[in-house]
């Protein structure tokens, strides 16, 4: 079983719609969670880590399911710029700093 | 201005002729890794770096090797390609531990193994 798992998409949705991914993860004790962004041929950025009260940054809302081992991101509004691949990474030892990364959801949003 | 740097950026080689993709950060973070990036297989980590000299197994160490002799370099040697390792390489770095877990990715490397 992968360590974190997420559906590929793609996810083709209008300008101003409202989409969310969710991302599950095997390891119970994991410790941190994160969405990174990335564009096509390009290096993945930290879009929001992710916290068990949830957070929120402007459009975009994050939020950590403990008990069901999931989590998701929340996009609202969506804008051209937003078309791009999200990953689902997450921290799962103790005392070490390997991430484990889903394989991502391709996003496209059309005009 | 804070980066990870590699080189060379792109790299087509032949199977088993050594070759090394070399990466660099500026921001005197202590941990640096190298990622592999497969289409439908993610990121999956090659190799970690927690400190100068102490260096630790990934997901997916075989037919890979590092050093870390100082803090800012993190080179990834290919002892002897392979077309399996035809890939897009990144590197990482960042601080030790939360709560700064943002990881600094380099631009990556595309390397085909003919």
């Amino acid at each position: 079983r992968k360590e974190v798992e997420q559906d590929p998409g793609p996810f083709n949705v209008p300008e101003g719609a409202t989409v969310a991914f969710n991302c599950t993860y095997s390891n119970s004790a994991s410790q941190s969670f994160f969405w990174y962004r990335q564009d096509c041929r390009k290096e993945p950025k930290l879009l929001m880590s992710v916290y068990s009260s949830g957070n929120e940054d402007g459009r975009f809302t994050a939020q950590l399911n403990r008990a069901s081992q999931y989590i998701s991101l929340l996009i609202r509004d969506s804008k051209l710029s937003d078309s791009a691949t999200y990953l689902c990474v997450v921290k799962a030892k103790i005392g070490a700093n390997n991430l484990f990364f889903g394989t991502g959801t391709r996003l496209t949003v059309i005009p | 201005e804070a980066q990870v740097t590699q080189n060379p950026r792109y790299l087509i080689t032949v199977t088993g002729k050594k070759l090394t993709v070399t990466c660099s950060q500026n921001m005197n973070h202590e941990y640096m890794s190298w990622y592999r990036q497969d289409p439908g297989l993610g990121l999956r980590q090659i190799y970690y770096s927690m400190n100068v000299e102490v260096t630790d197994k990934g997901d997916v160490p075989e037919g890979y090797k590092v050093s870390r002799k100082e803090k800012r370099n993190f080179p990834l040697i290919l002892e002897s390609p392979s077309p399996n390792q035809t890939s897009l390489y990144f590197c990482a770095s960042s601080t030790w531990g939360p709560p700064t877990d943002t990881q600094y990715f380099g631009p990556g490397t595309r390397l085909t193994v003919l």
